[in-house]
């Protein structure tokens, strides 16, 4: 199993420029989410999924668009980058009916620079 | 609303001895789970330990241990004889039950942790 796959691993944008965050699980699992990890601020939820078709906001959802068409994937997308969004990005997906107990799966996060 | 309180940017301790990394948490709901995870210099955030708002015992994981104090909302991780891979940054994590579904993972602001030989 590859787990939760996030691609690409850095990424330099210039402001305005768009682009797509990808995350791929192929555990199966109904839930997914995005967050940021800024220094001295932790990790911060952007949006979530419990499932294909439904999506919503997190603490963080503004400049930020998902959709979830399949329970594999959780595409994050910048619609015009800003400095603002200079930070790591980290996908992560958790089975949501088996009991809270169960951990969340984190990918390898993605360093993103805007500039 | 949730929240994590993570109160210690930063701590050390000499290796071989056991360190207390601090944990509040507010919530509302009377079903949660909380988490510790670690993440290295490298920057995959690994799970290690979980503990549930319902259970009696206090989580343990080989050297990991968490000190759950539910009155006093508390969810301290204990790390014994420490190593120098235990140097790491920690987040404490909850999530709440509400309605039986999975809901929103919540972390704190995180420790960093520093082992001296």
């Amino acid at each position: 199993n590859a787990g939760v796959t996030q691609t690409p691993k850095f990424q330099v944008l210039k402001t305005g420029q768009s682009m797509t965050l990808q995350c791929a699980q192929d555990m199966n699992h109904e839930y997914m989410s995005w967050y940021r990890q800024d220094p001295g601020m932790g990790l911060r939820l952007i949006h979530y999924s419990v499932g294909a078709g439904i999506t919503d906001q997190g603490e963080v959802p503004n400049g930020y668009n998902v959709s979830r068409s399949t329970t594999e994937d959780f595409p994050l997308r910048l619609l015009s980058a800003a400095p603002s969004q200079t930070s790591v990005y980290f996908c992560a997906s958790s089975y949501s009916n088996k009991g809270y107990g169960y951990g969340y799966t984190f990918g390898s996060g993605t360093r993103l620079t805007v500039v | 609303a949730q929240k994590i309180t993570q109160t210690q940017p930063g701590m050390f301790v000499q290796e071989k001895e056991a360190v207390t990394l601090d944990c509040t948490y507010d919530t509302s709901d009377p079903s949660y789970g909380l988490f510790w995870y670690k993440q290295p210099s490298s920057g995959e955030m690994i799970f290690l330990i979980y503990q549930g708002s319902y259970d009696q015992q206090n989580a343990t994981e080989g050297r990991y241990s968490l000190n759950f104090q539910k009155a006093r909302k508390s969810a301290n991780l204990v790390i014994s004889a420490s190593q120098l891979g235990d140097s790491a940054m920690y987040f404490c994590a909850m999530r709440e039950m509400r309605g039986g579904a999975t809901n929103k993972l919540i972390f704190g602001t995180g420790t960093l942790l520093a082992v001296q030989p």
